[in-house]
């Protein structure tokens, strides 16, 4: 059964590096979105991505964030400058179209010291 | 705005036993809803969602969930809990009339299963 992947499984950083989360899609989906979940708290939405640009984007999704398709297979989630509120488990997320149902990676867990 | 509330963040059911983690909702217009679990280090797993229609969907590995439109739940059930059962379980909603995408999660209710 294809599945949503997602590298690394974990990442340590330094406060104001940028790192870059690496996500692989289910193939034939056409909607990708990046959630996280920082330790104890709900999962959150930051962005969802379609036809080669961002379709939304929440709240949290300030101008440190960006997201890029660069070929056919990856999405990516980069944080410009790491701040220690951004440790998190984030997840990746894809839809065949947008409303069908999202399935998610099993995340990457992001430590900023 | 959307909201989920899990009211329970722990059930705990003998194995055996019928279990129901509780979830309610708001949104505006009709709402898409989901449930997803988390077993430890794993992503989340899609268990099942409604959309329209039937007011009981039924899931992977015995799960099922009742709509109450009147109440704005939907609470996940099993009739017969097994020890594999034990996870985090999270409710998820969004609008279907709205063009919003993003799910909106609930805090989530961990099931334990006693042998």
């Amino acid at each position: 059964e294809p599945e949503v992947t997602q590298t690394p499984s974990h990442q340590v950083t330094q406060m104001g590096q940028e790192v870059i989360l690496r996500c692989v899609p289910i193939s034939n989906h056409l909607y990708f979105y990046w959630y996280r979940q920082i330790l104890g708290q709900k999962v959150e939405f930051l962005v969802s991505f379609y036809n080669n640009e961002i379709s939304e984007k929440s709240e949290i999704f300030d101008d440190q964030f960006s997201v890029e398709r660069p070929d056919g297979s990856n999405f990516t989630l980069k944080i410009r400058s790491t701040k220690l509120e951004d440790s998190a488990m984030y997840f990746c997320a894809s839809s065949v179209r947008g409303h069908e149902t999202q399935y998610f990676g099993p995340g990457t867990r992001l430590l900023v010291l | 705005a959307q909201s989920v509330a899990q009211p329970e963040d722990q059930v705990n059911v003998a194995e055996g036993n019928p279990l129901t983690v509780k979830c309610t909702y708001s949104v505006s217009g009709n709402p898409y809803l989901f449930w997803y679990v988390q077993y430890p280090n794993r992503g989340l797993q899609f268990l099942l969602k409604y959309i329209t229609g039937d007011n009981l969907v039924k899931g992977s590995y015995g799960f099922e969930a009742e709509f109450n439109k009147s109440q704005t739940s939907f609470h996940l059930k099993k009739p017969s809990a097994l020890v594999s059962d034990s996870a985090l379980y999270f409710c998820a909603v969004r609008s279907l009339d709205t063009g919003r995408r993003a799910l909106t999660f609930g805090s989530g209710t961990r099931l334990q299963v006693q042998p």
